[in-house]
C-alpha cells in the first residue's frame, strides 16, 4: 500500500528565512509525485511534477527535487503570500484511474 | 467558465435529509474524483470514475453514492449522514492515459451535518 508522510505538520517561518519542506513515501513503482498548494477554503492548486530521482523543478521561490525515497520542497527567502498548506502526492504506475495518494500536508505560516 | 466548477460551496444538512453535491470540468479531462477532506487528516479518495465507468470504491458507506452521467459531469448523492461526515469535499479531474499534471480540482463544498 502506498504511503506518504510530510513533515514537519507545521512551519512558522520569518519572512527572508529559507526553509525546506519533507515528503517521504513508499509506492510500488513511482510514475509520478506532485506538489500542490492549498489555501484555506480553496481545493489544491497544482504546482510540480517529478517523475525520476534527481529531477528538479522550480518556480519564483520554490524548488522542488526527488530522491527514491523523499522529495523536499525548498521555499528560498519567502513571503507572507507563501503561507499555504503544501501537500505532496504520489501515483503509482499501472493503476487505471490515475489515482493519488497524499500526504498529511505541511501548513507554512511567513510572518512579515 | 473554466477548470472545476462545484456546488454549493457551503451545504448545512441534518441527518435525515438528502441532499446532492454537484461537480462540473471544462477541461475535456475523462476521469473524476470525490476526495474527502476532513481537519487534521490526509486527503481521503471516495471516488473514481475513469472513461466514465467507476473504478475505485474505497470502500466508502453506502450513504454516499456518486453518478457520473458523462464524463464532464460528477454527483454526490448523501442521504442519512451522520456529524463525522461533516467535511470539506473535494472534485477533481485528470486526463488519463498520459503523464499529465496530477488532478486540477474544484474549490469544494463545506458540508456541516447537524
Amino acid at each position: 500500500e502506498d504511503q506518504v508522510t510530510q513533515s514537519p505538520e507545521a512551519l512558522r517561518l520569518q519572512e527572508g528565512e529559507s526553509s525546506s519542506l519533507n515528503c517521504s513515501y513508499t509506492v510500488s513503482g513511482l510514475r509520478g509525485l506532485f506538489w500542490y498548494r492549498q489555501d484555506p477554503g480553496k481545493g489544491p492548486e497544482f504546482l510540480f511534477t517529478l517523475y525520476s530521482a534527481g529531477e528538479e523543478k522550480e518556480k519564483e521561490r520554490l524548488k522542488a527535487t526527488l530522491t527514491k525515497k523523499e522529495s523536499f520542497l525548498h521555499i528560498t527567502a519567502p513571503k507572507p503570500e507563501d503561507s499555504a498548506t503544501y501537500l505532496c502526492a504520489v501515483q503509482e504506475g499501472g493503476n487505471a484511474g490515475n489515482m493519488l495518494t497524499f500526504g498529511g500536508g505541511t501548513r507554512l505560516m511567513v510572518k512579515p | 467558465e473554466t477548470g472545476v466548477t462545484q456546488t454549493p460551496r457551503h451545504l448545512v444538512m441534518g441527518m435525515t435529509n438528502k441532499k446532492s453535491l454537484k461537480c462540473e470540468q471544462h477541461l475535456g479531462h475523462n476521469a473524476m474524483y470525490w476526495y474527502k477532506q476532513s481537519a487534521k487528516k490526509p486527503l481521503e479518495l471516495m471516488f473514481v470514475y475513469s472513461l466514465e465507468e467507476r473504478v475505485e470504491n474505497n470502500s466508502v458507506p453506502s450513504r454516499f453514492s456518486p453518478e457520473c452521467p458523462n464524463s464532464s459531469h460528477l454527483f454526490l448523492h448523501l442521504h442519512t449522514l451522520q456529524p463525522e461526515d461533516s467535511a470539506l469535499y473535494l472534485c477533481a479531474s485528470s486526463q488519463v492515459l498520459r503523464q499529465n499534471y496530477g488532478y486540477t480540482f474544484g474549490s469544494g463544498t463545506r458540508l456541516t451535518v447537524v
